[in-house]
């Protein structure tokens, strides 16, 4: 049981590329989500899909989309990279239920753009 | 949408001492707030969480407090360890997480000192 797992783990991109970070889960969760982490703010939702077939933006989607590609994998994907979306992207899942509420992270990717 | 404000940004105590951490959320619908802690260069893990039925929750050493007529909930460190030296953020959601994500607060660095 892996949990929850990403790829690439570090990524350094030069402005104007693209690429997909890729995520899945291995707990049958209906729930899963793209956060960013940047120095002094927090994590910060970008996109999230409640369940198999949805998708809606977070506080921060400008710049992203995002692919809710079966139930166990969600990706998202920078069309043209930004100095300013240097930061550490962060995948969750959860259940959506009664009983257990928490938010799985994976490891993360580090993604620097120059 | 929801705010979530967290104070102290930095917080150094004695070990063995107590350490508290207090966060404010502005949507009075939210009824879902955990705690996590964060290791330098690592994912965040669930330490704690509440429910907005349940005023004060405890687990071991780890303890949150929640008044939702004041909308501000805490945490409460017990005899602080050397472990315990981490970035802690607080969280909030409507839905218990399950359908929109979490509003970070922008994290407590907690030093214990030896």
């Amino acid at each position: 049981n892996a949990g929850v797992t990403q790829t690439p783990k570090f990524q350094v991109l030069k402005t104007g590329q693209s690429m997909t970070l890729q995520c899945a889960q291995d707990m049958n969760h209906n729930s899963m989500y793209w956060y960013r982490q940047d120095p002094g703010m927090g994590l910060r939702l970008i996109y999230y899909s409640a369940s198999e077939g949805t998708t809606d933006k977070g506080e921060v989607p400008n710049g992203y989309n995002v692919s809710r590609l079966n139930k166990r994998e969600f990706s998202l994907r920078l069309e043209s990279a930004a100095p300013s979306q240097t930061s550490v992207y962060f995948c969750a899942s959860s259940e959506v239920g009664q009983r257990d509420y928490e938010q799985y992270f994976g490891p993360g990717t580090r993604l620097t753009v120059t | 949408g929801e705010n979530v404000e967290q104070h102290p940004s930095t917080l150094s105590v004695q070990e063995g001492d107590s350490a508290v951490i207090k966060c404010t959320y502005s949507d009075s619908a939210s009824n879902y707030f955990p705690w996590y802690k964060q290791e330098l260069g690592k994912r965040p893990q669930l330490i704690i969480d509440i429910r907005s039925n349940v005023g004060e929750k405890k687990d071991q050493r780890i303890a949150v407090t929640l008044n939702k007529t004041a909308k501000h909930f805490s945490l409460h460190i017990t005899e602080t360890q050397p472990e315990d030296s981490a970035v802690y953020f607080c969280a909030a959601s409507w839905s218990g997480g399950g359908a929109d994500g979490l509003t970070f607060g922008k994290g407590t660095h907690l030093i214990i000192q030896p």
